[in-house]
């Protein structure tokens, strides 16, 4: 069964300081991996996502996360964080075939302080 | 195109009343997924169809719920005899057809419920 893990329950970050959240799946076999972005009161936003080939992937807002098969691990990353940057992060891993089911994890809650 | 809608936004009710939920996916998308996230967890997957037909649903989804999809567009969410433990957000997404690679799930702003 395919499952996501995300270690950080709670990150504080300055503005303008660099941000990692982590993330790691189990799938059987090379998976589609999703990072979700859901502020207050909005719907989930989809930032990136990872297929196939280049295991580094930029997504929107300067987002960027990278997929490591040898740590099963597709961590995102920000140079620079913005204010408007606070909000739940969900990493998500999505079965090839089906009706493709998509499994979330718990959510990192970004809280960034000036 | 409008994206993915849901209705009501929030809903309070009353424990052991019936509540129904709408979601309007993209217009053309036949794909259409319900989700319920309670706090503190991500969304976890209750049911999908494709056009009309329901084929597929999650142990979560217990006799009180029901969902439907009549003409293949809008759906619609149903539990009877609502619990406290009930109480969270309700996520409707919507995808396209299609066979190649993933085809993205478009989220909904969720119906936030409330049960007193």
């Amino acid at each position: 069964a395919q499952s996501v893990t995300q270690p950080d329950i709670h990150i504080t970050v300055s503005e303008g300081a660099s941000l990692e959240l982590r993330c790691n799946y189990s799938y059987g076999a090379t998976p589609y991996l999703f990072w979700y972005v859901q502020s207050p009161g909005q719907g989930l936003q989809l930032l990136l996502k990872y297929f196939s080939g280049d295991t580094l992937v930029q997504g929107i807002k300067g987002f960027e996360a990278e997929f490591k098969r040898s740590q099963s691990s597709f961590n995102l990353r920000k140079p620079s964080v913005h204010w408007s940057d606070a909000a739940e992060y969900f990493c998500a891993v999505g079965a090839k075939g089906g009706y493709q089911k998509v499994t979330f994890g718990t959510g990192t809650k970004l809280q960034v302080i000036p | 195109d409008t994206g993915v809608s849901q209705d009501p936004r929030h809903k309070i009710t009353k424990r052991g009343q019936n509540v129904t939920f709408r979601c309007d996916p993209i217009s053309e998308h036949n794909r259409l997924y319900w989700y319920r996230q309670t706090l503190g967890q991500g969304p976890e997957f209750l049911t999908y169809f494709q056009n009309e037909a329901q084929l597929e649903k999650s142990r979560l989804l217990s006799d009180r719920f029901s969902a439907e999809r009549p003409k293949g567009s809008f759906s619609t969410l149903e539990i009877q005899r609502t619990e406290q433990g009930d109480s969270a957000m309700y996520l409707c997404a919507s995808s396209s057809p299609g066979t190649a690679y993933y085809n993205e799930q478009f989220f909904g702003p969720g119906t936030r419920l409330t049960v007193l």
